[in-house]
């Protein structure tokens, strides 16, 4: 059962534009969310990460929104880039230590 | 600082071969680590977690075995590859009451 979802295996999008990346989990004990980024043949490196406290979390160029009702969050980039280019998964950690990973959003900025 | 270290980075076996991927954490004590395999279309993929020496965690039946002979060193083997287990694997670190994992470079595995 996949509790963390993105629904969107690919996006595309323009240099200089927002790019959005939508994660959706199913879990409600879930209190900490997180996103990785991760290009070919690399391991993911952590980007961003929110608390169920909040509703926004931002970070330069990047920002993590967190509607914990809807039980959604979302990664904006802003402006995107063509080094932005990668994998982009949604995590979020459970009371015992395990991670849970979307199945990954694969962005491509367009130069 | 800590470092996590994982070899190969790459590795071409044959079917029937057997594996074995070796993972070592650096710079902290007892921390939970994983074994994840990315596979399309099922993005990462958790096999094996494991808190603490000798105890391990399936998530997944299937092909593999894990083992912690060490605090900081985790191992994924197999006996007899097959060619299903290709893939890109990713050893990762947490420690317990954080909320961050840390990955390894990963090793792309294929198998012919």
């Amino acid at each position: 059962d996949q509790q963390v979802k993105q629904n969107s295996p690919s996006l595309s999008v323009q240099e200089g534009r927002i790019s959005i990346l939508n994660c959706d989990y199913t879990n409600s004990m879930f209190d900490y969310f997180l996103w990785y980024k991760k290009y070919p043949a690399e391991g993911p490196t952590f980007l961003i990460s929110i608390s169920s406290i909040k509703d926004k979390n931002e970070d330069g160029r990047f920002t993590v929104f967190l509607n914990k009702s809807a039980k959604h969050l979302s990664l904006h980039i802003v402006p995107s880039q063509p080094g932005d280019s990668a994998v982009y998964f949604c995590a979020a950690p459970d009371t015992g230590n395990q991670f849970y990973f979307g199945t990954g959003t694969s962005l491509t900025v367009i130069p | 600082s800590q470092t996590i270290h994982q070899w190969p980075a790459t590795l071409v076996q044959p079917v029937g071969s057997p594996l074995s991927l070796e993972c070592t954490v650096e710079g902290t004590s007892n921390p939970n680590l994983y074994w994840y395999r990315q596979a399309a279309g099922r993005g990462l993929q958790l096999l094996f977690y494991s808190v603490g020496i000798g105890q391990i965690s399936s998530e997944v039946p299937q092909n593999l075995s894990a083992s912690r002979p060490q605090d900081r060193q985790f191992i994924l083997s197999s006996k007899k590859l097959l060619l299903s287990d290709s893939g890109f694997y990713l050893c990762a670190w947490s420690l317990t009451g954080t909320t961050e994992a840390f990955f390894g470079q990963g090793t792309r595995l294929t198998v012919v």
